[in-house]
């Protein structure tokens, strides 16, 4: 299958500080890319739908002010969590749309943002 | 609004059986797409099979079959000859051609 590569895996910060998180296709490209959290033994909760050239679009009660998101190339997005909080510490997922008359979606690795 | 459901938090199987994970869906859209993923531990979605609401046959993939029913809206996993690799969490989603939804998942343990 299609490979997304997600980095960091995992990082430690202090709060009040920002972080960014990439998601990168590695052998196909994706116009569509989508970001995820998912809190321990729980679904992944979608929070926003990113389009190659545009702006992202947000879910209902996601900040986008807090969860920033550029999808600046067809290969590459990237999720800045700014100012963070020890509230936004959770699990973050990406995943990008293979659209080939055979939809499909991939998954990055994920990222453990933990918020001191 | 879509919603999925996956009504059994856990289940558990003996090595070399057969499991079915049940997941029900609502839409009005008439032309989308269903998927089961499975989580290990290790947390990266792999997907395990994927179904397209127009064609009437199940998708099979190896140990893997689904079991689709449109007009019901349901779409069940059947895992056979369980192996002790298949432990992990099973998300049912639904995706018609916007936002993958996911149902809220299902702990598969596998007794050896």
């Amino acid at each position: 299958g299609a490979v997304v590569s997600q980095h960091p895996s995992r990082v430690i910060c202090k709060s009040g500080t920002s972080v960014k998180i990439e998601c990168r296709s590695l052998d196909f490209q994706a116009t569509t890319m989508f970001w995820y959290r998912q809190f321990p033994k729980q679904s992944l909760m979608l929070m926003a739908t990113s389009n190659e050239g545009s702006k992202a679009t947000y879910e209902q009660g996601v900040e986008k002010d807090k969860f920033l998101i550029n999808h600046a190339s067809l290969t590459l997005s990237t999720l800045t969590v700014t100012s963070a909080h020890p509230e936004d510490s959770s699990f973050y997922i990406c995943s990008a749309l293979v659209r080939d008359g055979n939809e499909k979606l991939f998954f990055g690795s994920g990222t453990q943002l933990s918020v001191l | 609004a879509q919603t999925v459901t996956q009504s059994q938090p856990e289940m558990s199987v003996q090595e070399a059986e057969t499991v079915t994970l049940s997941c029900t869906y609502d839409t009005s859209e008439s032309d989308y797409y269903l998927f089961w993923y499975k989580q290990p531990p290790s947390r990266q979605m792999i997907l395990v099979i994927r179904q397209e609401a127009y064609k009437q046959q199940n998708a099979t993939e190896n140990r893997f079959s689904v079991n689709f029913q449109k007009a019901a809206k349901s779409f069940s996993l059947k895992i056979s000859d369980s192996q002790l690799g298949d432990a992990a969490m099973y998300f049912c989603a639904y995706f018609p051609n916007s936002k993958l939804t996911f149902g809220k998942g299902i702990t598969l343990s596998v007794r050896p």
